[in-house]
């Protein structure tokens, strides 16, 4: 069985600087996937970025990219530059059988 | 905007009623997830379907069913409803290929009074 472990319920940040949000997972299976999705007060879940775990390279995605370190079973996102509009609650997950495994997510608040 | 729509938005009831959630996936998705999103057991599987087959159940209770139709749209159906299945119930949808990424809908908010 997959499971994510996200260990930070809030994190806070002034605008424009760099925040890291942490996720950990454990899975038995070789071949998997690890996703970040972002959920602001509307309610909606926006997928922000994919990383295979054969994928050579860190992915990113403009100001977001993945720190991944497969040897610690770690995929910690890392948002550049924040804005306002990245206020929200941010969700890790791993791709399980038919199904993704989630995290209980980290609230971010950025403040001006 | 995902391409995933989900409908209703919000949808109000009472204890022992019946509710159908309705999903329609991304043009070219064959796969259909649903999920339930509640405060105290957070973002939960329910079940999966690929195109118009159920492949996988979750967490779901016997009194709640789906199905997914030749057009691909897919209904969840909640019935004998309970306080406790008020949450947040989205459906995503997927390529089932390469990535495979799930692309979510904006949900529908159940609120069981």
């Amino acid at each position: 069985a997959q499971k994510i472990t996200q260990t930070q319920p809030g994190m806070f940040v002034q605008e424009k600087e760099a925040v890291t949000l942490d996720c950990t997972y454990d899975t038995s299976d070789p071949s998997y996937g690890l996703f970040w999705y972002k959920q602001p007060s509307s309610g909606e879940m926006i997928f922000l970025i994919y990383q295979g775990s054969y994928d050579q390279q860190n992915a990113t995605e403009g100001r977001y990219s993945l720190n991944f370190q497969k040897a610690r079973k770690s995929a910690n996102l890392v948002i550049s530059a924040s804005q306002l509009g990245d206020s929200a609650m941010y969700f890790c997950a791993i791709r399980g059988f038919q199904k993704l495994v989630f995290g209980t997510g980290t609230r971010l608040l950025v403040s001006p | 905007d995902s391409g995933v729509t989900q409908t209703p938005k919000h949808l109000i009831t009472a204890t022992g009623q019946r509710v159908t959630l309705r999903c329609s996936p991304r043009s070219g998705d064959l796969s259909v997830y649903w999920y339930q999103q509640s405060l105290d057991q957070g973002l939960q599987f329910l079940i999966h379907y690929y195109n118009g087959e159920e492949r996988a159940k979750g967490n779901i209770l016997e009194r709640f069913s789906a199905q997914q139709f030749p057009d691909l749209h897919s209904e969840l159906n909640l019935s004998s409803l309970e306080l406790g299945d008020s949450a947040l119930y989205f459906c995503a949808s997927s390529r089932d290929r390469g990535k495979n990424i799930q692309y979510f809908g904006a949900g529908t908010r159940l609120s069981v009074l």
